[in-house]
């Protein structure tokens, strides 16, 4: 069965470093997601890609941030300057239209 | 946006018990619902899906309820068992047009007790 992979599962980090993790989506899927999760807390959406651009982000989504689609498969989110509270759960997940499929999360400690 | 409210925020049950999580929402223009399973250390997985035109789904143990008159809609888990024991969390689509960004709620942490 086709799923989602994230790579690293664990990213540690010194505050104002810079991290890339990054995301193979299921190769037929259209839309592409990063969503984040803090310890305890519920899934947030950050940002939304579609047809090589971003169509939707959040307010989490600062100009610290930033998505690209480098080749045809992978599917990377950048932080530039890392802060404390960065460190969550961060997914990805892709999805043909409705149907979000969710990969296995990069843990990011921000020390 | 949408508003979108999950409970019970924890539930423990018993193996063999009945589990039922409720998600309330505000926009009545939503025609999708989907129910997600977290395990510890994954991600949300989806485990059934309803459209707005059918009042009930079910697949095996795990079912999904619509009242779209009342703006919510419920998973039912029958005959729990200890393997059930995760997160559960709703979602639910914008309102019509734009991208699909689907807010979820808080989630429904479950523990099924041998």
């Amino acid at each position: 069965e086709p799923e989602v992979t994230q790579t690293p599962s664990h990213q540690v980090t010194q505050m104002g470093q810079e991290v890339i993790l990054r995301c193979v989506p299921i190769s037929n899927h259209l839309y592409f997601y990063w969503y984040r999760q803090i310890l305890g807390q519920k899934v947030e959406f950050l940002v939304s890609f579609y047809n090589n651009e971003i169509s939707e982000k959040s307010e989490i989504f600062d100009d610290q941030f930033s998505v690209e689609r480098p080749d045809g498969s992978n599917f990377t989110l950048k932080i530039r300057s890392t802060k404390l509270e960065d460190s969550a759960m961060y997914f990805c997940a892709s999805s043909t239209i409705e149907k979000l499929f969710f990969g296995s999360g990069t843990q990011l400690s921000v020390l | 946006g949408e508003n979108v409210e999950q409970h019970p925020s924890t539930l423990s049950v018993q193996e063999g018990d009945s589990a039922v999580i409720k998600c309330t929402y505000s926009d009545s223009a939503s025609n999708y619902f989907p129910w997600y399973k977290q395990e510890l250390g994954k991600g949300p997985q989806l485990i059934i899906d309803i459209r707005s035109n059918v009042g009930e789904k079910k697949d095996q143990r795990i079912a999904v309820t619509l009242n779209k008159t009342a703006k919510h809609f419920s998973l039912h888990i029958t005959e729990t068992q200890p393997e059930d024991s995760a997160v559960y969390f709703c979602a639910v689509p914008p309102p019509s047009g734009g991208s699909y960004i689907p807010t979820f709620g808080r989630g429904t942490s479950l523990i099924v007790h041998p």
